[in-house]
C-alpha cells in the first residue's frame, strides 16, 4: 500500500454514461497525476496538478474528459459519454516537489469497462 | 520522437535464476530514469531511480544500470522468486519546463517453480 487510494477499484458502465473516479493522494504531496493504461501497455500520461492548478494536459485528454483538484487534496476524473475505447485502467499518482528526488507513488487504479 | 523501448516483451525463467531486462530510450533532454514493478491489477511500485550522473543503483535483489551516453538501461534480478512475477516498466522523465514522463510498455516476467 503506497498511501494513494482510488475509488472505485472497478467500474462497469454502459456506453454513453458518465463516470467519475476519485483519487486521494498522500496528504503532504502537492503534485497529483492521472494516467491511463491499457492491457499490455505502459501507463500514458493524461494530466497533472500542482496543488489545485492543472498544469498540463495530454492530447489524450479529449473534451469528454475533465479532471479537478478543487482544494489541492483529492482529485476527480470524469468521463462523459463513455465509449468502448475508454475501457482501461485509470491510475493516479502523487509526488512531493520538495523531496530531494521527486518520486511518484501510484494508487491501485480504477479499472473501467464500457459495455 | 521521445520513446522508451523495452525488451524482451515477455520472459519466462525458473525460480532461483537471474535475468536482465533492457530499456532503450530516445527521450531528450533527460532528467531521470526509473524502474517500476507492477503486479497484475495493481499500480506500479518504484524499484530504482537514477539521474544522469548515476550508472548503477541497487534495491535488494534488483540492480539497475544506466548508460546515458548510449541511452540504455538494464534491470538485473538476482535469484528470482515466484513473487517477482510481474511487469517491469522503464520510465524516463524529461528535464524541461512542465512535466513529461514517458513509460515503456513493460516486460512481463513469469517466474516458474
Amino acid at each position: 500500500d503506497t498511501g494513494v487510494s482510488q475509488d472505485p477499484r472497478h467500474k462497469i458502465t454502459k456506453r454513453g454514461q458518465n463516470v467519475t473516479f476519485r483519487c486521494d493522494p498522500i496528504s503532504e504531496h502537492n503534485r497529483l497525476y492521472w494516467y491511463r493504461q491499457t492491457l499490455g501497455q505502459g501507463p500514458e500520461f493524461l494530466t497533472y496538478f500542482q496543488n489545485e492548478a492543472q498544469l498540463e494536459k495530454s492530447r489524450l485528454l479529449s473534451d469528454r474528459f475533465s479532471a479537478e483538484r478543487p482544494k489541492g487534496s483529492f482529485s476527480t476524473l470524469e468521463i462523459q459519454r463513455t465509449e468502448q475505447g475508454d475501457s482501461a485502467m485509470y491510475l493516479c499518482a502523487s509526488s512531493f516537489t520538495g523531496a530531494t528526488r521527486e518520486e511518484q507513488y501510484f494508487g491501485p487504479g480504477t479499472r473501467l469497462t464500457v459495455t | 520522437k521521445n520513446q522508451v523501448e523495452q525488451s524482451p516483451q515477455s520472459l519466462i525463467i525458473l525460480e532461483g535464476k537471474n535475468c536482465t531486462l533492457q530499456c532503450n530510450y530516445t527521450v531528450s533532454p533527460f532528467s531521470n530514469l526509473r524502474w517500476y514493478k507492477q503486479d497484475t491489477g495493481r499500480g506500479p511500485v518504484s524499484l530504482t531511480i537514477m539521474t544522469f550522473s548515476e550508472n548503477t543503483k541497487s534495491n535488494g535483489r534488483y540492480t539497475a544500470t544506466l548508460d546515458a551516453d548510449t541511452k540504455q538501461s538494464s534491470l538485473h534480478i538476482t535469484a528470482s522468486q515466484l513473487s517477482d512475477s510481474a511487469s517491469y516498466i522503464c520510465v524516463v522523465s524529461r528535464d524541461t519546463g512542465g512535466f513529461k514522463t514517458i513509460f515503456g510498455a513493460g516486460t512481463r516476467l513469469f517466474v516458474k517453480a
